[in-house]
């Protein structure tokens, strides 16, 4: 079975320093990991994807796979960053996607 | 290229009542999935098709939820003799093709309450 994992329900920072949402999964084959974001009144998009290896809005994410982790990060957040966070997977040959319960950040002035 | 559609954004049902959910793909996409996000939980799979053809149904519950693409027309989530448990969003995405590194494209979804 897939499953996803964000320990943070709430993460608050202020405008300019670095911030990181955790992501944890549990696989056991070779999986794809994605962040979307759901802005304010906005639908969920896709933020970025592990294998395309993007800077996306200065957000980055690597894939850990000895530590199944797939943390995005920030180095100086932007109030307009303000959003809902998943992190999901997709494993195998498979088009179903695993979300995590969400991280909603707050970027505070 | 408008994106995914869903109507309506809001639906209020009463127990018992019947609910229909629908979904445009976006312009050339003929891939369909439906999601349920249920109250602080994270979106969960329900189906996937394509036109005329359900895929993979292995997240919709054994009962009363069935799921359709026709040929013509929206793709339909209906939701027979809904409990307040069904209350919840529902989210349609769409994609090109299927398969594992497609990306997959999210409506606004439909709010559903049953009272």
């Amino acid at each position: 079975a897939q499953r996803v994992t964000q320990p943070e329900k709430l993460l608050s920072v202020f405008k300019g320093a670095p911030v990181e949402l955790k992501c944890n999964y549990s696989y056991s084959g070779s999986p794809e990991l994605f962040w979307y974001v759901q802005y304010s009144r906005q639908r969920l998009q896709l933020l970025l994807r592990h294998i395309s290896r993007e800077s996306i809005k200065g957000f980055t994410a690597d894939l850990n796979k000895g530590e199944t982790s797939f943390h995005l990060k920030k180095p100086f957040a932007q109030e307009e960053d303000s959003a809902m966070y998943y992190c999901a997977l997709s494993g195998g040959s498979n088009y179903k996607l695993t979300f995590g319960k969400g991280t909603l950040l707050t970027v505070n002035p | 290229n408008a994106g995914v559609m869903q109507n309506p954004r809001h639906l209020v049902r009463r127990r018992g009542q019947e609910a229909r959910l629908r979904c445009s793909p976006m312009k050339g996409h003929s891939h369909v999935y439906w999601y349920r996000q249920l109250p602080e939980e994270g979106l969960k799979f329900m189906v996937y098709l394509q036109k005329e053809n359900i895929i993979d149904e292995s997240g919709m519950p054994k009962e009363r939820f069935s799921a359709e693409f026709p040929k013509e027309g929206p793709s339909i989530l209906r939701i027979q003799q809904v409990v307040r448990g069904d209350s919840a969003a529902y989210f349609c995405a769409s994609s090109p093709t299927g398969g594992m590194g497609y990306e997959q494209y999210f409506g606004p979804g439909t709010r559903l309450t049953v009272t």
